[in-house]
């Protein structure tokens, strides 16, 4: 298996546009994670998918994050307009669920390195 | 406040110490607890913890988990400088969500 695939892998981009990233979670997997790490802030939780249905996107800092996932092997963050304090790397992560109520380890991926200029 | 506290937040030894890193917890709905071990990329995963009591081990690596206490330990002997990382522990809740602790910087001197 490939893994968990992140698009793209470093993203540079100025203040007000608009930036797109792009996850491709493990096969046979129910439930993908969008994270976003800094030094600051350490790993945080924006928004949790299961069986492709958003379930807790109460991470997601402001309106100007949005977050999809139309079928199970797809999912994307967007961020409209960017801003500086975006920069930050992005994390996509998934697991299957099999033990009702018992957390999988979650299988990261490589992560997109955003900066916001 | 769901919280996961680890310590030290950043350790230096040198090469064929051991070391113990901590997580402690307070978390509503506890199912699990996950250690990771991050480098330069994404965090990869070592060990998932549901008992108490009930020594997970990996080579030199191993952990446990006190759930009365509500903490656990991650134990490395005879470190070398590939384990060198961040060490992340998160507790798992009944909603599958991860509570993750902002991890342990651990440098491994030659």
């Amino acid at each position: 298996d490939a893994g968990v695939i992140q698009s793209p892998r470093h993203e540079v981009t100025e203040m007000g546009q608009e930036v797109t990233l792009r996850c491709k979670p493990i096969s046979g997997h129910n439930s993908l994670f969008w994270y976003r790490q800094t030094m600051m802030r350490g790993l945080e939780l924006l928004i949790y998918f299961n069986n492709n249905v958003p379930i807790d996107d109460s991470g997601m800092p402001e309106d100007r994050f949005s977050a999809k996932m139309p079928n199970a092997s797809f999912s994307t963050l967007k961020i409209q307009p960017s801003e500086p304090r975006d920069s930050a790397v992005y994390f996509c992560a998934s697991s299957l669920d099999r033990l009702a109520g018992v957390s999988a380890e979650q299988f990261f991926g490589p992560g997109t390195r955003l900066t916001v200029l | 406040e769901d919280k996961v506290v680890q310590s030290p937040l950043s350790l230096v030894v040198h090469e064929g110490d051991t070391v113990t890193l901590n997580c402690s917890y307070e978390v509503t709905n506890f199912r699990s607890l996950l250690w990771y071990k991050q480098e330069k990329k994404a965090p990869t995963f070592l060990f998932m913890l549901t008992s108490s009591g009930i020594e997970k081990k990996s080579g030199r690596l191993s952990s446990i988990l006190d759930k009365k206490e509500l903490f656990s330990i991650l134990n490395i002997t005879a470190t070398q400088t590939g384990d060198s990382a961040i060490y992340l522990c998160a507790v798992g809740r009944s909603n599958y969500q991860l509570i993750w602790g902002a991890g342990t910087k651990l440098i491994i001197k030659p």
